[in-house]
């Protein structure tokens, strides 16, 4: 079965730092992109970044650029979404999808992790 | 960027009836277009991808149409399962591959 199964709910404060994980089986990860979507409490969903974990080639969405960080780890299979500092306003639900297994496009999100859920709170 | 708008924010449907959603791009995402559901406590579901094409296993009865910059996302019976938020993405002009604000279709 092709999954992704991301790291357990999170509960961190202010200023910490925290690195989530997202571990693919079942499919070729490494020749897919893979992709980070944020859903604020009781919101909608944001395309964070990508990454093609088989050259670790990242983009990221203007609006997150900067604010975290996308790595992979091609040998186990999976992509890490990090923060260095992080905020309140980082309480979410965090998904990975996959998406193209196409280098030079992107296609839809066919396959989604089960979510990690972030809490920062003094 | 690509802003991606969706019409209305909320649907009311009896069960039985049918359902038509709308989402569009401020600019031609040719058929690079995906609808996904999700249901409370859950992560998102691929329903359809290049605009009219559906996902593995999703019922006939969900259907998509359009291309450039409209977009319908058609449910022709809805059924219980079906009452959720509908989101369509655009992923043509990346990054980011933007996100619609949602639908949610709940029961009249």
């Amino acid at each position: 079965e092709v999954q992704l199964v991301q790291s357990a709910a999170e509960l961190r404060k202010p200023g910490e730092s925290l690195k989530i994980s997202c571990k693919g089986s079942g499919h070729t990860f490494n020749n897919y992109w893979i992709g980070w979507v944020r859903q604020m409490p009781g919101k909608g969903l944001e395309w964070m970044g990508i990454i093609y974990p088989d050259d670790s080639d990242t983009r990221y969405s203007p609006s997150f650029q900067g604010q975290v960080t996308i790595s992979g780890d091609k040998s186990i299979r999976t992509a890490y979404l990090q923060w260095s500092s992080l905020k309140a306003s980082d309480t979410a639900m965090y998904y990975c999808a996959r998406s193209s297994r196409y280098k030079i496009r992107l296609g839809a999100f066919d396959i989604w992790g089960q979510g990690t859920m972030v809490t920062v709170s003094s | 960027e690509i802003v991606m708008t969706q019409s209305p924010a909320t649907l009311s449907v009896s069960p039985g009836e049918r359902a038509t959603l709308s989402c569009r791009a401020s600019q031609s995402v040719s058929s690079n277009l995906a609808w996904y559901q999700q249901k409370p406590g859950q992560a998102p579901r691929l329903l359809i991808y290049g605009a009219s094409t559906r996902a593995t296993g999703i019922p006939a009865r969900f259907s998509g149409s359009g291309s450039g910059t409209e977009f319908t996302l058609t449910i022709s019976s809805l059924q219980s399962e079906d009452f959720a938020v509908y989101y369509c993405q655009q992923y043509n002009n990346w990054p980011p591959g933007t996100f619609g604000p949602g639908t949610k279709v709940e029961i009249k």
